[in-house]
């Protein structure tokens, strides 16, 4: 299976925990981003990286969130001290820049539900 | 604030005929639009990108781009019941994608 994968796909935990999740991206990709959804809205935003440098950071990302692409590979997102407001879907996608394109394939998500 | 507006609908159409999907968008600046499709509880799954003003047809899908209007929309032929999903309009201002709310689909058969 060469797509986007994602783990785990669920994770449940009380208020104030701290939760990793990771994501595998496409091997060929150089471009990994992530993104939160909630019920009834767009994925917003959250980060992305190309290669292992993390490049744009949402502003509406609290400094209890961290991302890291060590050798731009696979990427983890920590979400530290977890409120019942981060819970959410968090998507995972990555994409292959050159020659201006700029298709980005999602992974399955990771549903976090904060109790 | 950089934008990407949809009705969110649902907009219900028999099965067969054509579905019209509609996306406005804020930033002027933006080269590359994309739709995407996802189910309930399921990931988006990409259908189209465009970048060029004009029409792009793949299939029972075609997308549409006016960047003077600051307006993308995507039209579903003959659609059928499986089509019924939510679809997102991505804009991609910078180097990173804003997504629009979606729209949700209902074919009925």
């Amino acid at each position: 299976d060469t797509g986007v994968s994602q783990n785990p796909r669920h994770k449940i935990t009380k208020r104030g925990q701290n939760v990793t999740f990771r994501c595998d991206p496409i091997s060929e990709h150089n471009r990994l981003y992530w993104y939160r959804q909630t019920l009834g809205q767009g994925p917003e935003f959250l980060t992305y990286f190309q290669n292992e440098a993390q490049l744009e950071k949402s502003r509406l990302l609290s400094d209890r969130f961290s991302a890291e692409r060590p050798k731009g590979s696979f990427s983890t997102l920590e979400i530290q001290r977890t409120e019942q407001g981060d819970s959410a879907m968090y998507l995972c996608a990555s994409s292959w820049l050159a020659g201006g394109s700029n298709e980005q394939f999602f992974g399955p998500g990771t549903r976090l539900t904060v109790l | 604030q950089k934008e990407v507006e949809q009705n969110s609908g649902p907009l219900s159409v028999p099965e067969g005929a054509i579905a019209s999907l509609n996306c406005t968008y804020s930033d002027r600046g933006s080269q590359s639009f994309f739709w995407y499709r996802q189910y309930s509880g399921k990931s988006p799954e990409l259908i189209m990108s465009i970048y060029s003003n004009g029409d792009k047809e793949d299939g029972r899908f075609t997308a549409q781009l006016n960047k003077a209007s600051q307006y993308v929309s995507l039209l579903i032929r003959d659609s059928q019941p499986s089509d019924s999903a939510t679809y997102l309009c991505a804009v991609m201002p910078g180097q990173n994608f804003v997504f629009g709310p979606g729209t949700r689909l209902s074919v009925l058969p």
